[in-house]
């Protein structure tokens, strides 16, 4: 069963950092983009960031630009968001989602994990 | 960057009910657009992709139309497992996802 699994959520002061990771199964991860969205409590859906098939390109929503850092290890089946200087409006639930289109950085999500919370408060 | 604006934001149905959301872009986003269902402690769950192609294993009282600025998702006859929120996302140009629209009894 095709299936992704995040990790690494949790409480963590404003300021502070925490990496999240999602572990990807049953699907060849090297041939797809993968992306971060969030949900914050209550609230609707919001695209976080996108990397493409190689990790060469990346994307980020100015939310979180130049505070947040995607990655993958094709190695290890496995997509990564850095999170720096972490902001109370940055607490939500963090999904990861495979992007439907072989190859395609952008198209619809057709793969998404439980999630994972992450809480930024002091 | 391109804004998707749903409508409306929350409707009352009943089941059997012929039910439309609207999603508007800002800009014209071709047919880069998709349809998830969310219900409570879930993730969302995609239904239709490219405006209008059905996800596979998705009912087909499902339905989405538009190309342009202009989409709809169509829920020909409501069933009871259908009362969720309903989100829109372009992918023309990153991502955006709608505001959403919950679907009550």
């Amino acid at each position: 069963e095709v299936q992704l699994v995040e990790s690494g959520g949790g409480l963590v002061q404003p300021g502070g950092s925490l990496r999240l990771s999602c572990a990807a199964s049953a699907f060849t991860f090297s041939s797809y983009a993968m992306s971060w969205v969030r949900q914050a409590p209550g609230k609707g859906l919001e695209w976080v960031s996108s990397i493409a098939v190689s990790g060469a390109n990346t994307y980020f929503a100015d939310s979180v630009k130049g505070r947040f850092t995607i990655s993958r290890d094709n190695s290890k089946n496995t997509l990564y968001l850095q999170m720096n200087s972490l902001r109370a409006e940055d607490t939500a639930i963090y999904y990861c989602a495979k992007t439907r289109g072989f190859g395609k950085t952008f198209d619809a999500f057709d793969i998404w994990g439980h999630g994972t919370m992450v809480t930024v408060s002091s | 960057a391109i804004q998707l604006t749903q409508s409306p934001s929350s409707l009352s149905a009943s089941v059997g009910d012929r039910v439309t959301i609207t999603c508007r872009a800002s800009q014209g986003i071709r047919s880069a657009v998709a349809w998830f269902q969310q219900k409570p402690g879930k993730a969302p769950n995609l239904l239709i992709y490219d405006a209008s192609s059905l996800e596979s294993g998705v009912p087909s009282r499902f339905s989405g139309s538009g190309s342009g600025t202009d989409f709809t998702l169509t829920i020909s006859s409501l069933q009871p497992e259908d009362f969720a929120t309903y989100y829109c996302q372009q992918f023309k140009s990153f991502s955006t996802f709608g505001g959403g629209t919950k679907v009550e009894i």
